[in-house]
């Protein structure tokens, strides 16, 4: 089945930096490559997604760009802000099935 | 907006209890999942299912159980709550079967077994 990998598992940078996490996948089908981002005690929400027929998407300080040869995907946050602080996820899919990385802390220091 | 509710948001249970935990969402969504998460190992599904009476084993499904009798409603059970099984379970819905559609999460239950 699938696998997914996410790295870094915590990632810590200053305000105004970029900050860059990287997930790879192992099932060549998968299609579908969602972003998630959970606050402390609140549920994951959708940041921002993928298909397999797009290379790359940008919703205004963030983008997501995937390379299907290599089979790995990447989110990009630029300017970054202390309320980017959070635990991101990605995940791929290909039917029902959402598998999801083991996750990334971001914190964003002032 | 999507709403998708878990009505137990902390619970306490001892070993060998039977645990519910109940999750509904109001968008009429056809897809209901279950995933339990651990730090370090992300989000795990357990089970899912993609309509009324339908049910598929994730990829962690041992010690568990799910029903789902109306299309908003779709309940975990722990048939003999475990220590391994102290989590934070996150529910979720999704409108057809799409692998592209979105997934909307609840709150989350957080339980400890004791």
């Amino acid at each position: 089945g699938e696998n997914v990998e996410q790295h870094p598992s915590t990632l810590s940078v200053q305000e105004g930096d970029s900050a860059v996490i990287k997930c790879t996948y192992s099932d060549s089908a998968s299609n579908y490559f969602p972003w998630y981002k959970q606050e402390l005690g609140k549920r994951p929400q959708l940041i921002i997604d993928i298909r397999s027929n797009v290379g790359e998407k940008k919703d205004q300080r963030i983008a997501v760009t995937l390379n299907k040869t290599a089979k790995h995907f990447s989110l990009h946050i630029t300017e970054t802000q202390p309320e980017d602080s959070a635990v991101y996820f990605c995940a791929a899919s290909k039917s029902y099935k959402l598998v999801f990385g083991a996750g990334t802390i971001l914190r964003v220091k002032s | 907006d999507v709403k998708v509710t878990q009505s137990s948001r902390y619970l306490v249970k001892r070993t060998g209890e039977k645990v519910f935990l109940e999750c509904v969402q109001d968008m009429d969504h056809e897809n209901m999942f279950w995933y339990r998460q651990d730090p370090g190992l992300g989000l795990r599904l357990i089970y899912f299912s993609y309509d009324v009476k339908m049910k598929e084993k994730g990829d962690i499904p041992e010690g568990y159980s799910v029903s789902r009798e109306k299309k908003e409603r779709f309940s975990l059970i722990l048939e003999s709550a475990s220590t391994n099984q102290t989590s934070m379970y996150l529910c979720a819905s999704r409108t057809g079967s799409s692998s592209g559609n979105t997934i909307y999460f609840g709150e989350g239950s957080w339980l400890t077994v004791v």
